[in-house]
């Protein structure tokens, strides 16, 4: 079946404008993740929904951060005044459910701001 | 909060020759752990997990990995790898109080070479 779906799966932006970044989630999962990887690193989390509502969004740096998922299924994580820092890989997973601990990962968006 | 720490950024290795990959983690409550992998241009895939009972894991591709409590490790193994494993590997924890807030570690790039 259809995976974990990211768009756009590149996107360049200049510094101070806003973006949208889109996850599709595999169909019935409930649970869905953001993280962001930056070059080197691992992935770092950012914000965690069950259903249409963030459970956890304790990894978000700023308030310029914000993700949505109105209806339960697709998410966006929208971010406002971009930086220079925030280039990264943005990635988005999706799970059954909470408990069960498996995450599928999308393949990412890489944000570029000049 | 969690740490995970992964000594080895890069590990080259031959064909057919055993490997270990490294992780130890730092967390002032109990954790669930994992193991992921990152082939290239794909995403992040879950390799195998540490819930609950045997310490010894056995996961996908013939990888498998021991939790030690008392060295706070979960070190990964295989005794013959092939120039397919290949990829970033990544381990993560997460408290084991139902939390959702994965932390990864860096990350270990395994060179299998002919």
């Amino acid at each position: 079946g259809a995976g974990v779906s990211q768009t756009p799966s590149n996107k360049v932006t200049e510094k101070g404008k806003y973006v949208e970044l889109r996850c599709d989630p595999i169909s019935g999962h409930t649970a869905l993740y953001w993280y962001r990887q930056s070059l080197g690193q691992g992935p770092e989390f950012l914000i965690y929904f069950q259903g249409t509502g963030a459970a956890d969004d304790s990894g978000l740096p700023n308030d310029r951060f914000f993700a949505v998922r109105p209806e339960g299924s697709v998410s966006t994580l929208k971010i406002q005044r971009t930086e220079r820092g925030d280039s990264a890989v943005y990635l988005c997973a999706s799970s059954p459910q909470a408990g069960t601990y498996e995450q599928y990962f999308g393949p990412g968006t890489r944000l570029t701001v000049t | 909060a969690q740490s995970v720490t992964q000594l080895d950024s890069q590990v080259p290795v031959f064909e057919e020759a055993p490997v270990e990959l490294r992780c130890n983690y730092s967390s002032s409550v109990s954790v669930y752990l994992f193991w992921y992998v990152q082939y290239p241009n794909q995403g992040l895939q879950l390799l195998l997990k540490y819930l609950s009972g045997s310490t010894l894991v056995k996961g996908i591709n013939g990888f498998e990995a021991e939790f030690n409590k008392s060295q706070t490790s979960f070190h990964l193994r295989k005794p013959s790898v092939h120039i397919s494993d290949t990829a970033e590997y990544f381990c993560a924890v997460t408290p084991d109080n139902y939390g959702q807030n994965f932390v990864f570690g860096p990350g270990t790039r395994l060179s299998v070479l002919p």
